[in-house]
């Protein structure tokens, strides 16, 4: 499968605790992004990488949170100090070297859910 | 106001009829999304265009840029179109606003 994968799919925890998620993008995509979508709204944008650059960072992204991409390959996303209003689908998406950035290929997401 | 907005929010048809989902959008864009997330999440890009019409085996997307208006038509639907079809518009290279989404059923 060449697509984009995340993993876990599914993760609930309980508020405090951190998580995780990784998100591994198409293989000649040099451009990845992440975002969150509550329950009922539209994906809301959270972060950009172009190779392992962090190019912008929404407000959403509070100093809770935490994104890498250390070898411009597959990211991370880390949220410290879980609360409920975090339970949310993160999806992460990528788009190929030289193309339109509006070309996104969006993964399966992470649900989280935060007891 | 959100920049994008989408109608209807819930819409439920029957099998085989002919589905039109509306986008409008405040914001200047070069290009527009339509985008389906089946239940569980995963989001999946149906079109991307910038100006007239495409389509992509029952599915049909037009857009008129002076208008700020998309629509997407689904022509004799099945059950298994049941998902959240989501307009998005960028507007920066790399964000977009996304519409809420329109949740579809359809019925056998």
């Amino acid at each position: 499968d060449t697509g984009v994968s995340q993993n876990p799919r599914h993760k609930i925890t309980k508020r405090g605790q951190n998580v995780t998620f990784r998100c591994d993008p198409i293989s000649e995509h040099n451009r990845l992004y992440w975002y969150r979508q509550t329950l009922g709204q539209g994906p809301e944008f959270l972060t950009y990488f172009q190779n392992e650059a962090q190019l912008e960072k929404s407000r959403l992204l509070s100093d809770r949170f935490s994104a890498e991409r250390p070898k411009g390959s597959f990211s991370t996303l880390e949220i410290q100090r879980t609360e409920q209003g975090d339970s949310a689908m993160y999806l992460c998406a990528s788009s190929p070297r030289g193309g339109s950035s509006y070309e996104q290929y969006f993964g399966p997401g992470t649900r989280l859910t935060v007891t | 106001k959100n920049e994008v907005e989408q109608s209807p929010q819930n819409l439920t048809a029957q099998e085989g009829e002919f589905i039109t989902i509306n986008c409008s959008y405040s914001v200047g864009i070069s290009a527009l999304h339509w985008l389906q997330q089946h239940p569980g999440g995963g989001i999946v890009s149906l079109f991307m265009l910038s100006s007239g019409k495409k389509k992509h085996g029952r599915l049909i997307a037009t857009i008129n840029i002076q208008e700020k208006h998309s629509s997407l038509h689904i022509t004799a639907s099945h059950p298994r179109d049941s998902a959240v079809y989501i307009c998005a518009v960028p507007y920066t290279g790399n964000q977009f606003y996304f519409g809420t989404g329109t949740s579809l059923t359809v019925i056998p």
